[in-house]
């Protein structure tokens, strides 16, 4: 079956760039949208992006400027880069396989997370 | 975009029924039918339990249910069992590609 695992520094310090990359293991990178999620300590899930295997992206309108998603299908991984990170930007971060909706009128939309890694945690100190 | 509304906790006995509600606008939860629900145990990975508003993955019990009216879909549990207790989130589609979750609910089986 499919399995994902993030891997990168658990520590970052501020104003530098947070890197994660997510392996994706027993399947295809193909086919669906590969995302980022990621969970402060005690708090709730904050959607940050997601990509498809060519390259076309989805970013959260608040991160936005700061996110960059990749995906490198030779070696069946995805990345994230999250720019300037500040204390704010600790947290758990996941990677998550998400479906693919179509609809006949609006074409494909994404669907929900139905495979997630274990989670990283990172924490953003000098 | 803001985040979806959902009570902060939640609870219930043993083989009771629980509901837990998701509210949106009318530009996320009211437009599209692609709400999912996620379990969270302490220290864990979510887990999806609820899809495209009311169907069940593969592997997730039957107690588990999802439902919508307008711009607020709700998550049934029936039959409690101790193992409910944990965190929910719900998700939805809003709009220009883009994923929106709710804060979260504490369900506390008593």
């Amino acid at each position: 079956q499919v399995q994902l695992q993030e891997s990168g520094p658990g520590l970052v310090k501020p104003s530098e760039t947070l890197s994660l990359t997510c392996t994706v293991s027993g399947g295809s990178i193909s086919s669906y949208y590969w995302s980022w999620i990621r969970q402060p300590p005690g708090k709730g899930l904050e959607y940050i992006g997601y990509i498809f295997y060519n390259g076309s992206t989805n970013y959260n309108p608040s991160l936005k400027s700061r996110v960059t998603i990749s995906v490198d299908t030779s070696k069946n991984q995805f990345s994230l880069k999250l720019s300037s990170v500040t204390a704010a930007d600790t947290a758990v971060y996941y990677c998550a396989r998400v479906g693919r909706y179509y609809d006949i009128l609006t074409g494909y939309s994404p669907d929900a997370f139905d495979i997630w890694g274990q989670g990283t945690m990172v924490t953003v100190s000098s | 975009q803001s985040a979806l509304t959902q009570p902060a906790s939640v609870s219930g006995s043993p083989g009771q029924s629980i509901t837990i509600s998701c509210t949106g606008t009318s530009s996320d939860v009211g437009s599209y039918n692609l709400l999912s629900w996620y379990q969270q145990h302490p220290g864990k990975a979510p887990k999806l339990m609820i899809y495209e508003g009311s169907k069940r993955p593969s592997g997730v019990s039957n107690r588990f249910s999802g439902s919508k009216s307008g711009n607020t879909a709700s998550l049934t549990i029936s039959g409690l069992q101790a193992e409910d207790e944990a965190d929910y989130y719900c998700c939805s589609y809003a709009g220009s590609s883009t994923l929106v979750f709710g804060g979260g609910t504490k369900l506390t089986v008593l």
